[in-house]
């Protein structure tokens, strides 16, 4: 089945210690999108990628980058975890302009 | 700046008693597109509405898009405990369509 996929599902780190996430579609979307979300809130953008071209939220912090080395795959790196980084980090993707597809999310814990 | 309000933040019924949250825009989205989220789960797409004054129904479920693609209603019939989640509506502006501004949610509880 086309679907979007996250991995891990869980990471716990702890403060200051660099981590990855990923997400993967096959869905074949041109776009993908990275959102994090806290609890009762809504999913708050931090950037996306139309094709290769990368779009930062204004308000993300520098703390956050992301990669996308082809199509299917995008990376979220967050270089030096705080406690207020611990949310579920969504990925999701579309055609422009269409519906997004979200993976499970990635619950990140930070020690 | 561009934002979507989403009334009420949150709405606890009894089963069987019907259900409405509205999102109102404060900019002309290109089209309105409604999620649900379970407790624990991520959104899940429910519908999108596209053309000004456009109504659409799934079985309990009717979403409305208004004359000025600035505001949406979600309107469910005889809520079930399935319907347990938040509803957030959410949309491209206009002249912008690679990503969506999202309304704040309405968690919806509902007691059997």
């Amino acid at each position: 089945d086309a679907m979007v996929i996250q991995n891990p599902r869980y990471q716990v780190t702890q403060f200051g210690k660099p981590v990855t996430l990923s997400c993967s579609q096959t869905l074949n979307h041109n776009v993908m999108y990275w959102y994090q979300q806290k609890s009762s809130q809504a999913p708050k953008l931090l950037f996306h990628y139309y094709d290769k071209d990368f779009n930062n939220e204004a308000d993300t912090p520098d703390n956050f980058q992301s990669r996308r080395p082809n199509t299917s795959f995008c990376f979220l790196d967050i270089r030096s975890p705080g406690l207020g980084d611990a949310a579920m980090y969504l990925c999701a993707t579309s055609r422009v302009g269409d519906t997004q597809y979200f993976g499970p999310g990635t619950r990140l814990t930070v020690l | 700046g561009q934002q979507v309000m989403q009334i009420p933040q949150y709405q606890h019924v009894q089963e069987g008693e019907d259900f409405t949250t509205y999102c109102n825009s404060s900019t002309t989205l290109s089209n309105i597109q409604w999620y649900k989220q379970r407790p624990g789960g991520h959104p899940v797409f429910l519908i999108q509405l596209v053309k000004s004054g456009e109504v659409k129904k799934q079985k309990r479920l009717t979403f409305q898009f208004g004359e000025a693609k600035k505001n949406s209603s979600l309107h469910i019939t005889a809520t079930q405990t399935t319907d347990v989640g938040t509803y957030f509506c959410a949309g491209p502006p206009a002249g912008n369509n690679r990503k969506l501004i999202w309304g704040l949610g309405t968690s919806l509880a509902v007691n059997p």
